[in-house]
């Protein structure tokens, strides 16, 4: 199945430090996703985004919905050890979620 | 809420046999749910689309012989690897949609399967 564009695929940074990673598309989605996934485990829910242009926050996490409706991102401010996975969006289109190549981050204490 | 329970975690058999793999809805009722692979340090690729009451949708390269599917309740979808080759050792995610929110997904936890 089709895969968005992630990027970037791996970050290294310092505690304390904010990230940002981006998703984009070729298609339009009704529907962005955010996903963190932990070593061993299955992916858990961040941020749901339902409209273009949509900012939502959770905690130190913000995710926007692209007006053009073929993009996201997602800002981590003031990242903590804790914070280290990998992260996934994904969109949905059809009754189908297409997921991004993930960005693998690296939080150095 | 949205809660998906996934069993076994973990599963180690003998080429040749078969493993079943449950997924679960706790809290609510899943129509749909996906079953998807994952390679080391890749994303997740789907295999199939499991509908309650009917056929699964099995994605192109897919062997549905080899990976039955079966979606019998609202709550519950199994996936059994036929005949395991080493080839089909893997991480096996499932995901279930909640109607009350239709446009969300969520994950089991993950099935880590290891064909000796």
């Amino acid at each position: 199945g089709q895969q968005l564009n992630q990027s970037p695929q791996s970050m290294f940074i310092q505690e304390g430090e904010d990230v940002s990673m981006n998703c984009t598309s070729s298609s339009i989605f009704n529907t962005w996703l955010w996903y963190k996934q932990d070593p061993g485990e299955g992916p858990v829910l961040l941020i749901a985004l339902y409209k273009a242009g949509e900012l939502t926050s959770n905690g130190r996490l913000t995710a926007q919905f692209g007006i053009t409706r073929k993009d996201s991102f997602l800002n981590i401010s003031a990242s903590i050890p804790s914070d280290v996975g990998i992260y996934f969006c994904a969109g949905f289109r059809g009754n189908q979620f297409y997921f991004g190549t993930g960005t693998s981050l690296t939080v150095i204490p | 809420g949205a809660v998906v329970s996934q069993h076994p975690s973990r599963v180690i058999c003998k080429s040749g046999t078969s493993v079943k793999i449950e997924c679960r809805s706790l809290d609510f009722q899943a129509t749909t749910m996906f079953w998807y692979r994952q390679f080391p340090k890749q994303s997740l690729m789907l295999m199939a689309t499991s509908n309650e009451g009917s056929k699964a949708t099995y994605e192109q390269g897919v062997e549905k012989d080899k990976f039955l599917i079966n979606h019998a309740s609202l709550t519950l979808s199994t996936l059994t690897v036929t005949s395991a080759h080493p080839e089909d050792s893997s991480f096996y995610i499932c995901s279930a949609r909640d109607p009350g929110r239709n446009t969300e997904a969520f994950f089991g936890q993950g099935t880590r399967l290891t064909v000796v």
